[in-house]
């Protein structure tokens, strides 16, 4: 089966610019996750969807940073303005349910430097 | 909340060297276990997991027992190659509301000399 695709892999912006993020999750996940990973630090989850709902998105910066799930599919991380210390590289993730028994699949990630 | 402790790193070992990294956690209950691997330039991969306590993951060479006595889920691997060379994530689902959501550790990062 494909894995998770995200877009772009690299991005570099200066700060108060704006980017956006896409991911297009494993065919049939109904959960979509956005990571955050600083540099020299585990993932930290931004935002989970279950289908086209958010979840859990008590650690989006939601001054800055917005995400949505159109038809439950493909999603957008967007951050506008940016700061310097959203550089990082973000991971998005899908599974099949909502559990995390199992674990679930990441996609490549996108790499963002702000300057 | 629940949460994992990785052990510092970085380690630099020699290829066939005998390697132990060591991850604690603390939780509500006994929740799956996770190791995650990352290759340079990458994303995240499912290395092994464990779904109860006294289970042992193993893949690609790498195991992991699931301690509940100790709260502990140890990786190791009794010959490391070059290509092992990556960071390893230690993780736990966060618990309570928190439905989903994975809590990883620091990472530590591994290096493999030939």
């Amino acid at each position: 089966e494909a894995g998770v695709a995200q877009s772009p892999r690299y991005k570099i912006i200066e700060k108060r610019q704006s980017v956006a993020f896409w991911c297009n999750p494993i065919s049939g996940h109904a959960t979509l996750y956005w990571y955050q990973q600083i540099l020299g630090q585990g993932p930290k989850l931004l935002i989970q969807f279950q289908n086209n709902g958010v979840v859990d998105d008590s650690q989006l910066p939601k001054d800055r940073f917005s995400a949505e799930r159109l038809k439950g599919v493909d999603s957008t991380l967007k951050i506008q303005p940016a700061k310097l210390e959203d550089s990082a590289v973000y991971l998005c993730a899908s599974s099949l349910d909502p559990g995390v028994k199992d674990g679930y699949t990441f996609g490549s990630g996108t790499r963002l430097t702000v300057v | 909340g629940d949460s994992v402790t990785q052990m510092e790193g970085p380690v630099t070992l020699s290829e066939e060297a005998f390697l132990t990294i060591n991850c604690t956690y603390t939780a509500t209950g006994y929740p799956s276990l996770f190791w995650y691997v990352q290759y340079p330039g990458e994303g995240l991969q499912l290395l092994l997991k464990a779904t109860k306590a006294d289970d042992k993951g193993s893949n690609k060479g790498f195991e992991a027992t699931y301690r509940k006595e100790t709260t502990s889920f140890h990786l190791e691997k009794g010959s490391v190659q070059v290509s092992d060379s990556a960071v390893y994530f230690c993780a736990l689902p966060a618990g309570g509301t928190s439905y989903g959501k994975l809590t990883f550790g620091q990472g530590t990062i591994l290096t493999v000399h030939p």
